[in-house]
């Protein structure tokens, strides 16, 4: 069965800091991966994805996760955090077979302190 | 304009009443998907309708029906609500594909009192 696992359910970085928010996966094949914002009282919206194309993948806002299959991982990543990047954050892997049902961590909350 | 829309934003009820959710999407796709998000933040798959056929049903007690008049809708109802339904309700729509992007409704709360 596929799975993610979020490191941290929360995260704290300074203004202007890197933000580091940790994903990962179990898959008996090749995963396709997701990272979705979830802003306060609001619905999910991408930020990217990787469909096993470029292992970098670049997203909206400035964010960017690198796919290492060695690692299992999907990390997400923003080299200088703004306030407007506080919300909460979502890692998820689309399920094998027709259903395409996507599996989500558990959440990472990220705070920035100005 | 909006590409994923849910009716009502906010729902407050009472126990055993019975209370349906309803969702729309204008994005032309084939796929629709209810998923429940419970109070520390957790997203889990409902169920999922292709073309108007159910092709999701997880583990969700049949209190909770849902029904897709067409590929543009998929309601759910929920029947002698309990505490525990108590969540935030995601429609998501997509086209059928395991790499496809869902887009998410802005969910609907619910509050069983």
């Amino acid at each position: 069965a596929q799975s993610v696992t979020q490191l941290g359910s929360h995260v704290s970085v300074s203004e202007g800091a890197l933000v580091l928010l940790r994903c990962n996966y179990s898959s008996s094949v090749p995963p396709y991966l997701f990272w979705y914002v979830q802003y306060p009282n609001q619905g999910l919206q991408l930020l990217l994805k990787y469909t096993s194309a470029a292992t970098l993948v670049k997203g909206i806002n400035g964010f960017e996760a690198e796919f290492k299959k060695s690692e299992t991982s999907f990390h997400l990543t923003k080299p200088s955090a703004h306030m407007s990047d506080a919300a909460e954050y979502f890692c998820a892997v689309s399920d094998l077979g027709s259903s395409y049902k996507l599996i989500f961590g558990s959440g990472t909350r990220l705070l920035v302190r100005p | 304009d909006t590409a994923v829309s849910q009716t009502p934003k906010y729902l407050v009820t009472q126990m055993g009443n019975d209370k349906s959710i309803k969702c729309e999407q204008n994005l032309g796709h084939d796929t629709m998907y209810w998923y429940k998000q419970d109070s520390k933040k957790f997203l889990k798959i409902m169920f999922s309708y292709n073309n108007k056929e159910l092709i999701i049903n997880e583990t969700v007690p049949n209190r909770f029906s849902p029904k897709s008049p067409d590929k543009a809708h998929l309601n759910l109802h929920i029947n002698s609500l309990e505490l525990g339904d108590s969540a935030v309700y995601f429609c998501a729509s997509s086209h059928q594909g395991r790499s496809n992007e869902q887009f998410f409704g802005p969910g609907t709360r619910l509050t069983v009192l």
